[in-house]
């Protein structure tokens, strides 16, 4: 149950977008379309964003999107706002268990 | 609306045991699973267990197996986290989380609570 490979710092200016990739295996992320994206600011729980590689639940902006590719998923943030300013962790399903990414930090600059 | 309210979590020496319970309201909680995700001071998150919505099914990190035990008693909308032989790894907020997924794969969280600190330490 080894954690998925996020980098660990993205920016980007408002208006522009960001891409976080998240790296697993075949036995993960590759393995299956249960892949989800969590938005956590400090001091709090964290929120969903994405589900089922490409979901969005009620209520988060389109200006969030997930994919995948292989074994590599990515979360891409459009038209960056100030507030998009976060942790972010994918997770995947990955067998009778569920494992996170390392988390990346968006810097909104 | 949706609300889960953490308990239990302390200052405990390595060893001992801990409970975390999980109060839970504003949805019918006999319908969905429940989940327990950890996060270190500083680090990022790990998940701990989920257990199904009649508590047919329960599943562990490998870090936890055979040490923690995840239970829920629908009657009283309660989830719990039966924590044994704790290490100073185990320190964490520990966040009870609401499992939303349909397809059984539990990888969907919808809800999460404030988090209750656990603390293992001499």
């Amino acid at each position: 149950q080894s954690a998925l490979t996020q980098p660990p710092s993205a920016s980007g200016s408002p208006g522009q977008s960001v891409t976080i990739s998240c790296t697993g295996t075949s036995s993960d992320v590759g393995g299956y379309n249960f892949v989800s994206w969590y938005q956590q600011n400090p001091g709090k729980a964290p929120k969903l964003m994405i589900y089922e590689v490409s979901k969005r639940p009620a209520g988060v902006p389109d200006r969030f999107s997930g994919s995948k590719s292989g074994n590599t998923a990515s979360l891409t943030v459009s038209g960056l706002q100030a507030d998009d300013e976060a942790d972010y962790y994918c997770s995947s399903y990955a067998g009778s268990n569920i494992v996170f990414g390392t988390g990346t930090k968006v810097t909104v600059l | 609306q949706v609300q889960l309210v953490e308990s239990g979590g302390g200052v405990v020496q390595p060893g001992r045991s801990l409970r975390l319970s999980c109060e839970a309201s504003g949805f019918s909680f006999s319908n969905y699973g429940m989940q327990w995700v950890r996060q270190a001071p500083g680090k990022g998150l790990e998940w701990v267990a989920e257990v199904w919505h009649d508590g047919g099914k329960k599943y562990y990190a490998d870090s936890v197996k055979g040490r923690f035990t995840i239970s829920r008693d629908n009657l009283q909308n309660t989830v719990y986290l039966q924590m044994n032989s704790l290490t100073v790894e185990d320190t964490a907020v520990y966040y009870c989380a609401r499992d939303d997924d349909t397809t059984g794969y539990f990888s969907r969280v919808g809800y999460w609570g404030q988090g209750t600190l656990v603390t293992v330490s001499s």
